[in-house]
């Protein structure tokens, strides 16, 4: 696989559940991102990944909690979401964050809480 | 804080040119990108903008007025396949150099 990638594409999920959201980069960069895409809202940046080390966290509930065991992989886990949660959740990576660097997305993941 | 706006919507005729304005205010301007996004798909990159002036790329061209806050990206020879969200966003050094997207342009092309 070339890119990035993330599973699943679509997730529904009760406000109770436990899921997580999966992103892998097969580019070498070495720093990357979630976003949530809402309707006819712009893309907001939740959480910056550089070296696996976080280096932002946009004022997101702790019901998002992000890992990253390396750098082509970033997780999103979920507990207790609510419904103006579900959005479009997206990855990217760029080869750092300090730079003019091009991010690169991936497809998202569609999350519908119920 | 950091400021973007384009157009919501618009519609443009296949064969044609359309142009399709971003304007920002930033403290830290660092860059400007252009990103394609069709329906249920990831963002692609179009085009990048640091210094004024216009860049271009194929059939896609971007411009940028760092004095003015203005970024502007043409589309020529209009095809069907160019129905698409258009996103500028701006890299804002105050802003640990992340992104800032404005909401979007959807574009539609009819024939």
């Amino acid at each position: 696989e070339t890119g990035v990638t993330q599973t699943p594409r679509h997730l529904v999920m009760g406000m109770t559940n436990k899921k997580s959201l999966k992103c892998e980069q097969h580019l070498g960069h070495n720093a990357m991102y979630w976003y949530k895409q809402s309707a006819k809202k712009p893309l907001e940046l939740m959480f910056v990944y550089n070296f696996k080390e976080q280096t932002e966290n946009n004022s997101v509930p702790s019901r998002f909690s992000p890992e990253c065991p390396n750098s082509s992989h970033l997780f999103l886990h979920l507990h207790t979401l609510q419904p103006e949660d579900s959005a479009l959740y997206l990855c990217a990576s760029s080869q750092t964050p300090l730079t003019s660097d091009t991010q690169y997305f991936g497809p998202g993941t569609r999350l519908t809480v119920l | 804080g950091q400021n973007i706006d384009q157009p919501t919507e618009m519609t443009a005729t296949e064969g044609a040119i359309v142009q399709i304005n971003c304007t920002y205010q930033t403290s830290g301007f660092n860059g400007l990108f252009w990103y394609q996004q069709h329906a249920g798909e990831a963002p692609t990159f179009l085009s990048y903008n640091v210094l004024d002036g216009l860049e271009e790329k194929g059939r896609f061209s971007s411009f940028l007025s760092r004095s003015k806050g203005y970024s502007y990206l043409l589309l020529k020879e209009l095809q069907m396949k160019d129905s698409a969200s258009y996103l500028c966003a701006v890299r804002d050094q105050t802003g640990a150099n992340n992104l800032f997207f404005g909401t979007g342009t959807r574009l539609t092309v009819i024939p």
